[in-house]
């Protein structure tokens, strides 16, 4: 089992809707939490990152962190179409100081006009 | 991209043949990482560095070696390929001060094809 997963879809939604994206991870010891997005042929960009549990909020982006479920989340509101790409969830233990991630697998995401 | 360039951006190689791909940044950022992301898998941490000449092992170390002998350069040796390391490489900066050391921004990636 991994550490991190991830559904990959994709995922399919007309333009405006609301789009849940979710990780679930095994390691209690985890405390950071990062979602990145991932454009065709190009390098991860971070898009929010929280530490522990609870909400962040960034513009559309809400990200939500369950540690008593091992469950993360990441809401996109009025989606468009440029936000189409492949999401992906990231976790530490920051354990050693090293900074060390373990991604998920990545969800591809489709936002049709 | 953070001030983060790799070179080269696409290769193409034989089976047994040593490659290195190198990871420049501009930030002056403690921490690099090299990662490789394959379908169904996500990314993968190779190797890392924490210093100028301070390095460990990731989590797909076998088959790769790494050198930083400056700040702003980290290199990523496959010291003989196989088509089991064809794949997409990524290289990851990152520092603390400010933010966590978590948070880590990546190159646009080199496409390496083994064949």
């Amino acid at each position: 089992q991994k550490e991190v997963e991830q559904d990959p879809g994709p995922l399919s939604v007309p333009e405006g809707a609301i789009v849940s994206l979710n990780c679930t991870y095994s390691n209690s010891a985890f405390q950071y939490f990062m979602w990145y997005r991932q454009y065709s042929r190009k390098g991860p960009e971070l898009l929010m990152y929280t530490y522990s549990s609870g909400n962040k909020e960034d513009g559309r982006f809400t990200a939500q962190v369950d540690k008593s479920s091992k469950y993360i989340s990441l809401f996109i509101r009025d989606s468009q179409p440029s936000d189409s790409a492949t999401y992906l969830c990231a976790m530490s233990a920051s354990s050693g100081n090293t900074g060390k991630l373990i991604f998920g697998q990545g969800t591809t995401l489709q936002v049709k006009p | 991209d953070a001030g983060i360039t790799q070179s080269p951006r696409h290769k193409v190689t034989e089976t047994g043949t040593p490659v290195t791909l190198r990871c420049h940044q501009t930030e002056n950022h403690r921490y690099m990482y090299w990662y490789r992301q394959d379908p169904g898998h996500g990314l993968r941490l190779i190797h890392y560095s924490y210093g100028v000449k301070d390095t460990d092992k990731g989590e797909v170390s076998d088959g790769y070696s790494v050198s930083r002998s400056k700040t702003e350069d980290f290199l990523l040796t496959l010291e003989s390929a196989t088509s089991s390391q064809t794949s997409v490489y990524f290289c990851a900066i990152s520092d603390s001060w400010g933010r966590p050391q978590e948070t880590q921004y990546f190159g646009p990636g080199t496409r390496l094809l083994v064949l």
